[in-house]
């Protein structure tokens, strides 16, 4: 089946430090592939999205490329702030009999302090 | 802001017991999703509903059972509730096309006592 596997946390980093969590995938098919990020006490956020192989995802410094040779989603920033803090989801999504449903990592556990 | 409302924020009862919890999707989604998050399942995918009818069923306690009404709205029904149950409960919504992204609500936090 569909399966996501990202870097276990904690992860705890400087102010302005550069960032990576580690996220591979195994799926049948070409699925699409998401950053999802929960702030304290919030639901998930959308940060960032691939659809097909090569595609780079971005948004507020945060990139991600769809790499289907090593199958894989890693998301990275280039200095990362305090407000950054919070926990990071890398997820699936595979259209099987007209369902989206994402299936997800465990999620990383983000600390940035000053 | 997500534009999915859950309703209640936060829920206590007792083993044994029926809760409902409620969705209301983004304005013109037609899909709804129900998920676990606890702290040693992660995020499990429960099921999902389209326009009304169950699309996709995931990992669902036979316990538990959902449901999508003509306004679209959602409601998750838990009952002879363990303290295994004792999680966050999202609900999430889409348009249902592909590669549309899932919309979170803030989610419903259950405690069974």
């Amino acid at each position: 089946g569909n399966s996501v596997t990202q870097m276990e946390g904690p992860v705890t980093l400087s102010e302005e430090a550069f960032l990576t969590i580690n996220c591979t995938y195994t799926a049948t098919g070409y699925p699409s592939l998401f950053w999802y990020v929960q702030y304290p006490g919030e639901g998930l956020q959308l940060l960032l999205k691939a659809t097909k192989a090569d595609d780079k995802g971005s948004n507020k410094g945060f990139e991600a490329t769809y790499r289907k040779e090593t199958t894989s989603f890693h998301l990275e920033k280039g200095s990362v702030q305090v407000s950054d803090s919070a926990v990071y989801f890398c997820a699936l999504q595979y259209s099987g009999a007209g369902s989206y449903q994402l299936t997800f990592g465990k999620g990383t556990k983000l600390s940035v302090i000053p | 802001d997500s534009g999915v409302t859950q309703t209640p924020k936060h829920l206590i009862t007792a083993t044994g017991q029926r809760v409902t919890l409620r969705c209301s999707p983004r304005s013109g989604d037609l899909s709804v999703y129900w998920y676990q998050q606890s702290l040693d399942q992660g995020l499990q995918f429960l099921i999902q509903y389209y326009n009304g009818e169950e699309r996709a069923k995931g990992n669902i306690l036979e316990r538990f059972s959902a449901q999508q009404f003509p306004d679209l709205h959602s409601e998750l029904n838990l009952s002879s509730l363990e303290l295994g149950d004792s999680a966050l409960y999202f609900c999430a919504s889409s348009g249902g096309q592909t590669n549309s992204p899932l919309h979170f609500g803030n989610g419903t936090r259950l405690t069974v006592t």
